[in-house]
């Protein structure tokens, strides 16, 4: 029973189209995140949802949207699609977001996006 | 904001042999330190935690990390590598600015040779 999992685990695709990452959590968790990680393994956090409510952007373009229906569910959408979106996206979720919480992640397996 | 700083991208070591991955931290109020380990091909999977109290701190898989506010680091040991250590391996520190969110450093592949 998979606590965070994410679909699709692997994605190939042209240059300009437009695709979608999807993840869902089951730990019960407030927040849920995406990190992006490059060709050479450097984690950067792109996006953060409180109870479905956006608290982190991090100079993201905006052909990045996420999107989250309820708590347990963060979306990925990237328009227009270029050769540097290339990486692996990780979904996380962490319990909530109150000083004291550590902050600590929970991590889903990843989704390499290639981009040709 | 917080950095953290991971001294050597690769490190190899002989299966038996002491692991030492080295992480240090800017930070101007006591952090949450983290160690997490990331297999080919799969997340990331927390080792240990720093938060309070104790400043040794043990993991899964026979590792340990000491929090020497001193130095700002938080180095991972393990006594006896094994094989099934290799892995990219990920320090972060927690920042909390409104919202919780991990930093994370730029990891260190450890290498286990027979």
């Amino acid at each position: 029973d998979t606590a965070v999992s994410q679909t699709p685990k692997y994605l190939v695709t042209q240059m300009g189209n437009d695709k979608s990452i999807k993840c869902e959590q089951n730990l019960g968790h407030d927040t849920m995140y995406w990190y992006k990680q490059d060709s050479k393994k450097f984690l950067k956090i792109m996006f953060s949802y409180n109870n479905k409510e956006l608290i982190i952007n991090e100079t993201v373009p905006n052909r990045f949207s996420p999107k989250s229906p309820d708590k347990a569910h963060l979306n990925l959408h990237i328009n227009s699609l270029e050769l540097g979106d290339s990486a692996v996206y990780f979904c996380a979720s962490s319990p909530g977001q109150k000083a004291g919480d550590t902050g600590e992640l929970f991590f889903g397996e990843g989704s390499r996006l290639t981009v040709l | 904001a917080q950095s953290v700083t991971q001294l050597g991208s690769h490190v190899s070591v002989s299966e038996g042999a002491l692991v030492l991955l080295r992480c240090n931290y800017s930070s101007s109020v006591p952090p949450y330190l983290f160690w997490y380990v990331q297999y080919p091909n799969q997340g990331l999977q927390l080792l240990l935690k720093y938060t309070t109290g104790a400043t040794l701190v043990k993991g899964i898989n026979g590792f340990e990390a000491e929090f020497k506010k001193s130095e700002t680091s938080f180095h991972l040991t393990k006594p006896s590598a094994h094989m099934s250590d290799a892995a990219e391996y990920f320090c972060a520190v927690s920042e909390f600015d409104g919202y919780n969110k991990l930093i994370f450093g730029a990891g260190t592949r450890l290498a286990v040779h027979p």
